[in-house]
């Protein structure tokens, strides 16, 4: 069954520390990985997209990381502002062209002053 | 900027009650989406359209209906809402870039059904 798996639930850092969250996925086959970040009453917003070929993936503060061999992603998030708390969604599409997007559980993130 | 919008953010229904929840999109997008979101959960889709008058069923299309009869609306209807229907509702709408599909999502519509 294709699952897209996200630690930690949540999380809460101050501002101006770095964080990591992870996704591990059962997807098969894989044609790329999303990181979504959705702010509270708000729907998703693409960060970063990354093909099975691509291992690294920047949007300004926000760095991808992709290992195919193990399914595993991370985002990283350097120098946190208040604007970061919001819920960070891991998206993996199976197939190329395809709209079957499986989506993760979600890391609720919350940076406080 | 692509947009999508629905037409409410908040909504309180009875059991029993039939309910439509509207989604409009401005960017042509033939592709267009409705999910429910809990917490714990993903995403989950409940019906997709790739065309109008045109839908298919996602993962969980029981107790729902959708409508498409134009291009930029896409229509969830609740035949009979029940407390377990209670959630919030993401309509989005796709492009192909780059030889992938990027979904656009709306606001999002909290239903609560009493």
């Amino acid at each position: 069954k294709n699952q897209v798996e996200q630690s930690p639930q949540s999380l809460i850092i101050l501002e101006g520390k770095n964080c990591t969250l992870q996704c591990n996925y059962t997807v098969s086959p894989f044609s790329n990985l999303r990181w979504y970040k959705q702010d509270t009453g708000r729907g998703p917003v693409s960060l970063t997209i990354m093909t099975f070929s691509e291992n690294t993936k920047s949007n300004g503060r926000y760095t991808a990381t992709l290992d195919a061999d193990t399914k595993q992603s991370s985002l990283h998030i350097t120098a946190s502002q208040l604007s970061d708390s919001a819920s960070y969604i891991c998206v993996v599409t199976p197939d190329n062209y395809g709209q079957n997007f499986v989506f993760g559980p979600g890391t609720r993130l919350s940076v406080l002053p | 900027d692509v947009k999508v919008t629905q037409s409410s953010r908040y909504l309180v229904k009875r059991t029993g009650e039939k309910v439509f929840l509207e989604c409009v999109q401005d960017m042509d997008h033939e592709n267009m989406f409705w999910y429910r979101q809990d917490p714990g959960l993903g995403l989950r889709l409940i019906y997709f359209s790739y065309d109008v008058k045109m839908k298919e069923k996602g993962d969980i299309p029981e107790g729902y209906s959708v409508s498409r009869e134009k291009k930029e609306r896409f229509s969830l209807i609740l035949e009979s809402a029940s407390t377990n229907q209670t959630s919030m509702y993401l309509c989005a709408s796709s492009l192909l870039t780059s030889g992938m599909y990027e979904q656009y999502f709306g606001p999002g519509t909290r239903l609560t059904v009493t």
